[in-house]
């Protein structure tokens, strides 16, 4: 069965620093992989995914992703982090078996400081 | 958010009483999902529709019911019986055949049983 694990509870970042926030999975087959975002009390928001292609993923407000398949990993980055990105962050996994299902990772909360 | 509604954002109810949440898109989108969000927690899965008039039972289905008879809509309704329903729940959608496999959310229903 497919998994996602995110190692961090929370990540805690200055303003205008990098940032990453880890997710490693395990699928059988081909890795479809994806990030959201939730702000508090609101549905999630798409950022970015991986299907195919280069290991190096842009998506939105500035994130990007880097696929690494021997490391099983898929880590959301931004070369320099806002305030207003303190939110609560999601890494999924595709289910190559069972109806296109995403498996979630338990979510990392993201605390940018001023 | 956008294309995605559920109503009421906020919900209470008195324990041993059924409540529906409503879902509904104007995305044209063929498969919806219901998940569940306890704090500190990821998403869970409780039940999915991949095209009208079918429904599969996700991780955490018992206590729960759900029904597709429009494509737009696809509501949940807790039952009494579902031991443990406080809790955020979130709605989403897909494309479907030839589409992309990523979900887009609603703004969440939290809801509150006493």
């Amino acid at each position: 069965a497919q998994s996602v694990a995110q190692p961090e509870d929370q990540v805690n970042v200055a303003e205008g620093n990098p940032l990453t926030v880890k997710c490693t999975y395990s699928v059988s087959g081909n890795p479809y992989l994806f990030w959201y975002v939730q702000y508090p009390n609101r549905g999630l928001q798409f950022l970015l995914k991986y299907i195919t292609g280069d290991n190096l993923v842009k998506g939105s407000y500035g994130f990007e992703a880097e696929f690494n398949k021997s490391q099983t990993s898929f880590h959301l980055k931004k070369p320099s982090a806002l305030v207003s990105d303190s939110a609560l962050y999601f890494c999924a996994v595709r289910d190559n078996n069972a109806g296109n299902m995403l498996t979630f990772g338990g979510g990392t909360r993201l605390m940018v400081k001023p | 958010d956008g294309g995605i509604t559920q109503s009421p954002k906020y919900l209470f109810r008195k324990e041993g009483q059924n409540v529906t949440l409503s879902c509904e898109q104007n995305l044209n989108h063929d498969a919806m999902y219901w998940y569940r969000q306890d704090p500190g927690q990821g998403l869970r899965l409780i039940y999915y529709s991949q095209i009208v008039n079918d429904f599969q039972k996700g991780d955490i289905a018992e206590g729960y019911s759900v029904s597709r008879e429009k494509k737009e809509s696809f509501p949940l309704t807790v039952t009494s019986a579902q031991k443990n329903p406080t809790a955020f729940y979130l709605c989403a959608s897909r494309l479907g055949q030839g589409g992309s496999y990523e979900q887009y959310f609603g703004p969440g229903t939290r809801l509150t049983v006493t």
